[in-house]
């Protein structure tokens, strides 16, 4: 069974353009979560997917937002770029409500 | 801000030793603690959880202990090997974000595990 699928891996952006992450979960996983991991802050909740709805979502400003589709993908997205949002945004899946999600390797941005 | 956090930063031990990986949190309404592995170039990977009505429960080589009078968290690891080297993170939750899904996790800044023959 193919795990959580992120892409692309690695990018390079700079100040004010915007970034868009995709996520492909486990195949029969519903839910879908991000999370933006940096050295300074740690792993921080960006945003909970559930059938195409958002259950939750962080405290991060609204550039960064996101969607799911109906055969479970989601993407993010993060417009005017900073600095600061240099990071790796996970992305996660789950079947149930559990804290056993399998989380994807990552998108490592990099803002210049 | 986030309320987990660890005690130790690094943690070194030699192979076939018990590791103690400690945690603290200061959110009392938290009732959903999980454990996770961080290895480099990795997302993390669950390890084992634990609800607020228990205080104890093992897995394979693995064990986690809560003691919610004082808010820790501990995971213990026995005969750790070399395999067991990454970063381990605590994470909590609580029912008031979850429903149907899990909602949102609160990690932990994270131990380095080094193991060392």
């Amino acid at each position: 069974k193919a795990g959580v699928t992120q892409t692309p891996r690695y990018l390079i952006k700079t100040r004010g353009q915007q970034v868009t992450l995709s996520c492909s979960p486990i195949s029969g996983h519903r839910s879908v979560s991000w999370y933006q991991q940096t050295p300074g802050q740690g792993l921080q909740f960006l945003f909970e997917y559930f059938s195409e709805t958002q259950r939750n979502k962080g405290n991060f400003p609204g550039r960064f937002s996101g969607r799911q589709f109906s055969n479970s993908r989601s993407e993010m997205n993060v417009s005017t770029l900073e600095l600061g949002d240099s990071a790796l945004y996970l992305c996660a899946s789950s079947p149930r409500n559990t804290g056993e999600l399998f989380f994807g390797e990552g998108s490592r941005l990099t803002v210049l | 801000g986030e309320s987990v956090g660890l005690h130790l930063p690094t943690l070194s031990v030699q192979e076939g030793d018990n590791s103690i990986i400690n945690c603290a949190y200061s959110n009392s309404a938290s009732d959903y603690f999980i454990w996770y592995k961080q290895e480099s170039g990795k997302g993390p990977q669950f390890i084992i959880d634990i609800r607020s009505n228990m205080d104890k429960r093992q897995g394979q080589r693995v064990t986690v202990l809560l003691n919610k009078t004082v808010k820790h968290l501990s995971l213990q690891i026995a005969a750790t090997q070399p395999g067991d080297s990454a970063v381990y993170f605590c994470a909590e939750n609580y029912s008031g974000d979850r429903g149907s899904t899990l909602g949102r996790l609160y990690f932990g800044r994270g131990t380095q595990l080094t193991v060392w023959p």
